[in-house]
């Protein structure tokens, strides 16, 4: 079973429409973070959270919100969706440190593609 | 503005060959390093990372060299396989990644038989 699980995998959706995506993870990570990837880009960070109390903005976080209902689950909202929002959405977690210190990879969930027309 | 980039696009080798993958970074406060493969249709998968108080750092088959002097990062894969065939990505970050990576627009490895 995946450790980092996203739904939904693929999304179309219209302008203007309200789109929330969904991340759990089962890895028992404190930090989460949701990302986007544009074709010929690297991932950019929209949102990232330390814990359930604790969000905080990215690079790219106009135009998306957050929510973290528990410490596994972390959602990205887009409350009314553009076409320049099509693309593909990445959450990943990591842990807050321990013995490992603060440095820590990030895990990724396998994506969800958003389409908006 | 800061960012991290990669020299080439894509890169096409022989299986069995040798592949090096380099990357250039512009922020001077960065200390942590990671590689991450992504093959079609999943997401980036960890490869090998580096901190800033090291030069290099070995797995298997890959090797990271970190070159803080002139900014640059590469990974190297020792006899490619057809399924290192991917896109890879650099990732650099500060304080240890907590406040999340920044990205270079990554490298597609081609392994040719």
């Amino acid at each position: 079973d995946a450790d980092v699980t996203q739904t939904p995998r693929n999304r179309i959706t219209k302008t203007g429409k309200r789109i929330m995506l969904e991340c759990s993870q089962t890895k028992g990570h404190d930090r989460m973070y949701w990302y986007r990837q544009d074709p010929g880009l690297g991932l950019r960070l929209i949102y990232y959270s330390f814990d359930v109390k604790d969000i905080n903005k990215g690079e790219i976080s106009d135009g998306y919100s957050v929510s973290r209902q528990a410490q596994a689950k972390f959602s990205l909202s887009l409350e009314s969706a553009i076409p320049n929002q099509t693309a593909l959405y990445f959450c990943a977690t990591s842990d807050g440190g321990g013995l490992a210190g603060p440095y820590n990879e990030q895990f990724f969930g396998p994506g969800t593609r958003l389409t908006v027309l | 503005g800061e960012s991290v980039g990669l020299h080439l696009p894509t890169l096409s080798v022989q299986e069995g060959d040798n592949s090096i993958i380099n990357c250039a970074y512009s922020n001077s406060a960065s200390d942590y390093f990671i590689w991450y493969k992504q093959e079609s249709g999943k997401g980036p998968q960890f490869i090998i990372d580096i901190r800033s108080n090291m030069d290099k750092r070995q797995g298997q088959r890959v090797t990271v060299l970190l070159n803080k002097t002139v900014k640059h990062l590469s990974l190297q894969i020792a006899a490619t396989q057809p399924g290192d065939s991917a896109v890879y990505f650099c990732a650099e970050t500060s304080g240890g990644g907590a406040d999340g990576l920044t990205f270079g627009k990554g490298t597609h490895l081609i392994i040719q038989p």
